[in-house]
């Protein structure tokens, strides 16, 4: 079974600077896709950022960028040039393409501080 | 840009009544999702459904709940006898329509209440 690990409750950052949200993994599939979204206090679910197992390249979306390492099984969220609007709870979340459900991890609660 | 919508956004009931949660998923879309998330707790899948039928559900979705597009931009969630631990945000997505996995967008949520 897939499972999906955040291994950080919480964090917080300074505005301004950059902080990186990890994410590991677990699955015996070759083709899949993952993804971060942020949940800010109005609970909404924002996609944040998308990436393809089959591509090598890191998905970069304006200040946020992933690091992908397949083989280690991990997906890491940096935020480059932290704002206040990106106070919210992380969810990394995996799909395997069965067109089915995501996995979501238990997500990390990040600050960020003026 | 397109998006999910979500009604009501708030909704309170009584232990034992019957909920409908509504959507209408992005036009061209052709996939659908229900997800729950209890309050603290990370996003859990309930049910997924295309071509007016349910293509997945997990666990959590028992007979106490059902889903339905009645017409061409509805997609409902009735529970149908609601519980206390029924209490969540309940997520709509919807996705497609290309082949394959695409990605899912998530509508604002509705909070459901059973007292």
């Amino acid at each position: 079974a897939q499972t999906v690990t955040q291994s950080q409750p919480e964090m917080s950052v300074q505005e301004a600077e950059t902080v990186t949200l990890s994410c590991t993994y677990d699955t015996s599939e070759n083709n899949y896709y993952l993804f971060w979204y942020k949940q800010p206090p109005s609970r909404q679910m924002i996609l944040v950022i998308r990436q393809e197992a089959y591509k090598q390249q890191n998905a970069t979306e304006n200040r946020f960028s992933v690091n992908f390492q397949k083989a280690a099984k991990s997906f890491s969220l940096k935020i480059s040039d932290s704002q206040l609007g990106d106070t919210a709870m992380y969810f990394c979340a995996f799909d395997w393409g069965s067109q089915g459900n995501l996995i979501f991890g238990k997500g990390t609660k990040l600050s960020v501080k003026p | 840009e397109p998006e999910v919508t979500q009604t009501p956004s708030h909704q309170v009931t009584q232990m034992g009544q019957e909920v409908i949660l509504r959507c209408v998923p992005i036009s061209n879309h052709l996939y659908f999702y229900w997800y729950r998330q209890i309050l603290g707790q990370k996003v859990e899948f309930l049910v997924s459904f295309y071509n007016n039928e349910i293509s997945e559900k997990s666990e959590i979705f028992d007979d106490q709940f059902s889903v339905e597009r009645p017409d061409g931009s509805n997609f409902t969630l009735k529970i149908r006898s609601t519980k206390l631990e029924d209490s969540a945000m309940y997520f709509c997505a919807s996705s497609g329509p290309g082949q394959g996995t695409d990605t899912q967008y998530f509508g604002p949520g509705t909070r459901l209440t059973v007292l």
